[in-house]
């Protein structure tokens, strides 16, 4: 059964304090991966999409990689305006649906 | 910038009524989605389509239907809203021939059933 465990629930790290994301997927044939960002009461928005192993790609503060496992969501000194839950999900190619996890919560204090 | 505009962002309906959440996306896709989002819970899927008229059940589809007659817009109806529905409803469109086939999300439809 497609599956995705994202870790930690929550982080909370001062502001310049870099760290990572954990998206552990289990998918019959990794069609993508992408990574979203959801604002509190907002809809999420698309930050990138991966497709094989090795890849990565980077937006300002934040870097996405892939392995065969999982993915890693790195921030590099994170600013408060980078406070958000981000959300990890995959797609197989056997079907049209999307898998997500539950998310981490980030904060960052200024 | 690919837009999906859901026509509510917070309702409030009681027990036995019946709900119509619309969703409308400019960018042509063929693929739409329809989510609930509960904390601890996350996204579930409730139903798709990948055509007009087209509709497929998703993980949670009961006490849910939908329509889509026209490719811009899908529209989610609860025929006899309950408690259990209050929720966060999340529209999504899609197409395979836009970059990797991402998901794009409306703002939400916060539902609080009475």
């Amino acid at each position: 059964e497609d599956q995705v465990t994202q870790s930690p629930e929550a982080l909370r790290l001062q502001e310049g304090e870099s760290s990572s994301l954990n998206c552990s997927y289990t998918v019959s044939g990794l069609r993508g991966l992408f990574w979203y960002r959801q604002d509190p009461g907002k809809g999420p928005e698309f930050l990138f999409t991966l497709y094989s192993a090795g890849e990565e790609k980077e937006k300002e503060r934040l870097k996405a990689t892939l392995t065969k496992k999982e993915s890693f969501l790195h921030i590099t000194a994170p600013k408060p305006e980078d406070s958000a839950t981000y959300l990890c999900a995959v797609r197989s190619n056997t079907g049209n649906q999307f898998y997500f996890g539950t998310g981490t919560s980030l904060t960052v204090i200024p | 910038d690919v837009k999906v505009t859901q026509s509510s962002r917070y309702l409030v309906k009681r027990t036995g009524e019946k709900v119509f959440l619309e969703c409308v996306q400019d960018m042509d896709h063929e693929n739409m989605f329809w989510y609930r989002q509960d904390p601890g819970l996350g996204l579930r899927l409730i139903y798709f389509s990948y055509d007009v008229k087209m509709k497929e059940k998703g993980d949670i589809p009961e006490g849910y239907s939908v329509s889509r007659e026209k490719k811009e817009r899908f529209s989610l109806i609860l025929e006899s809203a309950s408690t259990n529905q209050t929720s966060m409803y999340l529209c999504a469109s899609s197409s395979p021939g836009h970059g990797g086939g991402e998901l794009f999300f409306g703002e939400g439809s916060r539902l609080t059933v009475l």
